[in-house]
């Protein structure tokens, strides 16, 4: 009965590969999105997304894209990891888009490992 | 520049003290802030969420306070628990697009018997 769900947990990977972090939601929510999470703690948003807008942080670069099969699934595609995408990807949900957006609830992370 | 910042930055205190945590933040338009707790390994958990009009909400053992003047919030833990022992992230949010939201680095709390 979990809320958000996200594969896999752990994700290690060479340079250069292209890898997936799938995520689901079984909250009925009508947004999804992805944050990352570096060393130091800080949470960024990467992208936010329902079934009429995808907002993408300007700062992420256009090797990492979201694809949405559903409104439940937000997945997110890494195209030519670099050694700093090493990092923990949190995906979210809320019912509402924008900053009056319900709460959001997180999944459990993936940690990203680049060698 | 929208900013959110946190203090301490790590906190120890024995089970069953109260402790405060501080929030300061410079977003603008302010739109809502919340708090979130976030276990080790985990993602965060909403604990609340309060608005420019909302001085003080509590949730449990846990009361925020929201001064919308000074731009200052606190998060007030009474009588801790082993299981209070995580990180407590303040997220404030501005008035616009969904990616107006801000989060502070967060403090990581230890509670010990």
């Amino acid at each position: 009965d979990t809320a958000v769900s996200q594969t896999p947990k752990y994700l290690v990977t060479q340079m250069g590969n292209d890898k997936s972090i799938k995520c689901e939601q079984n909250l009925g929510h009508d947004t999804m999105y992805w944050y990352k999470q570096d060393s130091k703690k800080f949470l960024k948003i990467m992208f936010s997304y329902n079934n009429k807008e995808l907002i993408i942080n300007e700062t992420v670069p256009n090797r990492f894209s979201p694809k949405s099969p559903d409104k439940a699934h937000l997945n997110l595609h890494i195209n030519s990891l670099e050694l700093g995408d090493s990092a923990v990807y949190f995906c979210a949900s809320s019912q509402d888009m924008g900053p009056w957006a319900d709460t959001q609830y997180f999944g459990p992370g993936t940690r990203l490992t680049v060698l | 520049k929208n900013q959110v910042e946190q203090s301490p930055q790590s906190l120890i205190i024995l089970e069953g003290k109260n402790c405060t945590l501080q929030c300061n933040y410079t977003v603008s338009p302010f739109s809502n802030l919340r708090w979130y707790k976030q276990d080790t390994g985990r993602g965060p958990v909403s604990l609340t969420i309060m608005t420019f009009s909302e001085n003080t909400k509590s949730n449990g053992r846990y009361t925020a306070t929201l001064d919308a003047d000074t731009k200052q919030s606190s998060l007030h833990i009474t009588a801790s628990q082993l299981s209070d022992s995580a990180s407590y992230i303040c997220v404030v949010s501005a008035r616009g697009g969904a990616n107006n939201l801000f989060f502070g680095t967060g403090t990581r709390l230890t509670v010990i018997p």
